[in-house]
């Protein structure tokens, strides 16, 4: 059975960084891209950011580009959200997702439960 | 970027009719090589995370009830729910992965009449 789960969210002040970490299991984490999307209070889905099975290739939304960085640990069947210079509006719940396949463009197929990041003073 | 637009924002059909709800991109997502539509289609229950229910705009995901069907190409698809169930009440999705970013629509909210 697949799994994902989500870690690291929590309250942090404008301009402050947290790191998302996703840890797997149930699957060859290597053989298959993977996803954050984030959904604010009330609202609905954002991409933000993907990452290829190989970890080689990553793309993200303009609202995160600079600021946002995704990485895969292969070793720890573990993937992150650094986020950098936080604004309010990150508040949202982050979601890990997997992609069905190892390249970028693929559709999800697996989602986490989710971590909560509130950004606020 | 593609921008995803849906219609209607929300529904409420009666238990047992149909609905309907409506993905446009503002580019064609059909990758013409494989003759696939990049599109897929979510479900999100109040308070969980969302669910695969269609791939490549028409393809089901396993596990998915039959009800639930999707059709369309190029820019205009659609996401057919045949019999409304009471556990079908949640807000819907559709994503395209054509091209990043990778674009998911405002979400449609399908109630109970």
């Amino acid at each position: 059975e697949v799994r994902l789960l989500e870690s690291g969210g929590g309250l942090v002040q404008p301009g402050g960084s947290l790191r998302l970490s996703c840890a797997v299991s149930g699957f060859t984490f290597s053989s298959d891209a993977m996803t954050w999307v984030r959904q604010a209070p009330g609202e609905g889905l954002e991409w933000v950011s993907v990452i290829s099975g190989s970890g080689t290739s990553t793309y993200y939304a303009d609202s995160v580009k600079g600021r946002f960085t995704i990485s895969r640990d292969t070793s720890k069947n573990t993937l992150y959200l650094q986020m950098n210079n936080l604004r309010a509006e990150d508040t949202a719940v982050y979601y890990c997702a997997k992609n069905k396949e190892s390249d970028v463009w693929s559709y999800i197929d697996c989602w986490g439960q989710g971590t909560l990041v509130t950004v606020s003073s | 970027d593609i921008v995803m637009t849906q219609s209607p924002d929300s529904l409420a059909v009666s238990l047992g009719e149909r609905a309907t709800i409506i993905c446009k991109s503002s580019q064609s997502v059909l990758h013409t090589s494989g003759n696939k539509n990049y599109l897929a289609w979510f479900q999100q229950k109040p308070g969980q995370p969302p669910k695969l229910l269609i791939y490549w705009a028409s393809t089901r995901e396993s596990g998915v009830p039959d009800r639930f069907s999707g059709s369309g190409s190029g820019t205009d698809f659609t996401l057919t729910i045949s019999s409304l169930q009471a556990e079908d009440v949640a807000a819907y999705y559709c994503q395209q992965y054509y091209n990043s970013p990778f674009t998911f629509g405002p979400g449609t909210k399908v109630d109970i009449k």
